[in-house]
């Protein structure tokens, strides 16, 4: 399986724009980039997939490289509730990184 | 409404006392998966069923096993819990199986004594 390789820790203010990068140089070209998060005593949640276009949707952004090796997630304005740990995962492999711990300071 | 219901939220039990753990949807999905989770660390995938067929990750213990009755409802059974087993149980579901997007419970955090 394709490997990720994304940031221990973010830190954001609140009401500002964050970009969650993921690496993964060794992605496949069937490979979908999916983003789950976990918020504190929770369980995970979905929160954006992609392939080889950018996506939108109610909840973030997903910019993706041309040569797909690396994704942005981008959260357009930051709450205290998008404190989580973001979760990058390639393919079908359904196997959770140690993913990025956003913090989100008022 | 809650969509992936597992219950108990904690459970409790003795080293080496069988223990199961259950799960249910009200998706009508047709694939179950079961996480471990153990303290500051990423969610690891036990097995899943894609319907009634199981599908078992290479690396998961025998100690651990699971059974799926009927679409709604899946267990899993830990035969002789380890203080090393002690972790939260996620329980996810999603449409069909390598589906993007999996719906995941709350989780049932288990204290091995």
């Amino acid at each position: 399986d394709a490997k990720t390789t994304q940031p221990n820790s973010m830190e954001s203010n609140e009401e500002e724009p964050v970009h969650l990068p993921c690496n993964h140089s060794t992605i496949s070209g069937t490979d979908y980039i999916h983003w789950y998060r976990q918020l504190p005593s929770q369980g995970p949640e979905y929160v954006i997939h992609g392939l080889t276009s950018n996506v939108n949707n109610r909840m973030a952004s997903l910019a993706i490289a041309e040569d797909r090796k690396s994704s942005t997630l981008i959260l357009h304005r930051a709450t205290l509730r998008d404190a989580a740990v973001y979760y990058c995962i390639l393919g079908y492999a359904l196997n959770f990184g140690k993913g990025t711990s956003l913090l989100v300071t008022p | 409404d809650a969509m992936v219901i597992q219950n108990p939220r904690y459970q409790v039990t003795q080293f080496g006392k069988p223990v199961t753990l259950s799960c249910s949807q009200t998706l009508n999905h047709n694939v179950m998966y079961w996480y471990q989770q153990k303290s500051s660390q990423a969610p690891k995938l036990l097995f899943h069923y894609y319907d009634k067929d199981f599908n078992n990750e290479a690396d998961t213990p025998d100690n651990f096993q699971s059974r799926r009755p009927n679409t709604s409802f899946c267990f899993l059974d830990i035969r002789s819990p380890g203080l090393g087993d002690a972790a939260m149980y996620l329980c996810a579901t999603s449409r069909e199986a390598r589906s993007y997007e999996q719906y995941f419970g709350p989780g049932t955090r288990l204290t091995v004594t």
